[in-house]
């Protein structure tokens, strides 16, 4: 598609509650991008991925975050037994190959988590 | 500390009038810095990207300018419009680094008519 579609917009989870998001790129993007918002303060990066393989994921909290991109899907972020402190808006973002280099992201609107 | 930072970290405006927004950033080397403009409840949008050697660079009523040297860059907003308001986001993308972008806190505009 023409822009990156996310979904649900809003998403709420007793504490302990799996949560799962999802993210259509672009058409033609081959990097997807996963930030955290917290409280409209600054995006925290989480992890990215060339097509469908895991490009850089030091900002994953692995315990309890896990994210694919798998052909013919939508990529996905989910979070296992959810905290208060994953409240948040998660936002995805793609990249062409050719200006990923350049910072240029493409947002989706995000998904709000609560967590309650 | 953050690795960048923007000032003021709101500000409101009467419509009409001019601001700037500042970024000071200690990011080194990067490749480029880039502001983007985050309406509220929606992703943020890119409206200027600057390389290390640009100076400045416009797009429409948004200026953004680089100062290399002081590693500062500022967003100058003329003749501010109500649909201004929003969040403003510095962006640097550090020449290492695997496309990691570091984000800025943003600055909250408030146009008012």
């Amino acid at each position: 598609g023409e822009e990156v579609a996310q979904t649900p917009k809003h998403l709420v989870r007793g504490e302990g509650q799996k949560a799962k998001l999802y993210c259509a790129p672009i058409k033609g993007h081959s990097y997807v991008f996963w930030y955290q918002q917290v409280l409209k303060n600054e995006f925290k990066f989480l992890i990215s991925f060339q097509n469908e393989n895991v490009f850089d994921e030091t900002g994953m909290p692995k315990e309890r975050f896990s994210a694919k991109c798998l052909p013919n899907s939508p990529c996905s972020l989910e979070i296992q037994a959810t905290k208060l402190e994953d409240s948040a808006v998660y936002f995805c973002a793609s990249s062409h190959y050719r200006t990923a280099g350049t910072g240029e992201l493409f947002f989706g609107e995000g998904s709000r988590l609560t967590v309650l | 500390k953050n690795q960048v930072e923007q000032s003021p970290q709101s500000l409101i405006i009467l419509e009409g009038k001019n601001c700037t927004l500042q970024c000071n950033y200690t990011v080194s080397p990067f490749s480029n810095l880039r502001w983007y403009k985050q309406d509220t409840g929606r992703g943020p949008v890119s409206l200027t990207i600057m390389t290390f050697s640009e100076n400045t660079k416009s797009n429409g009523r948004y200026t953004a300018t680089l100062d290399a040297d002081t590693k500062q860059s500022s967003l100058h907003i003329t003749a501010s419009q109500l649909s201004d308001s929003a969040s403003y986001i510095c962006v640097v993308s550090p020449i290492t680094g695997g496309f990691k972008t570091i984000f800025g806190a943003g600055t909250r505009l408030f146009v008012k008519a």
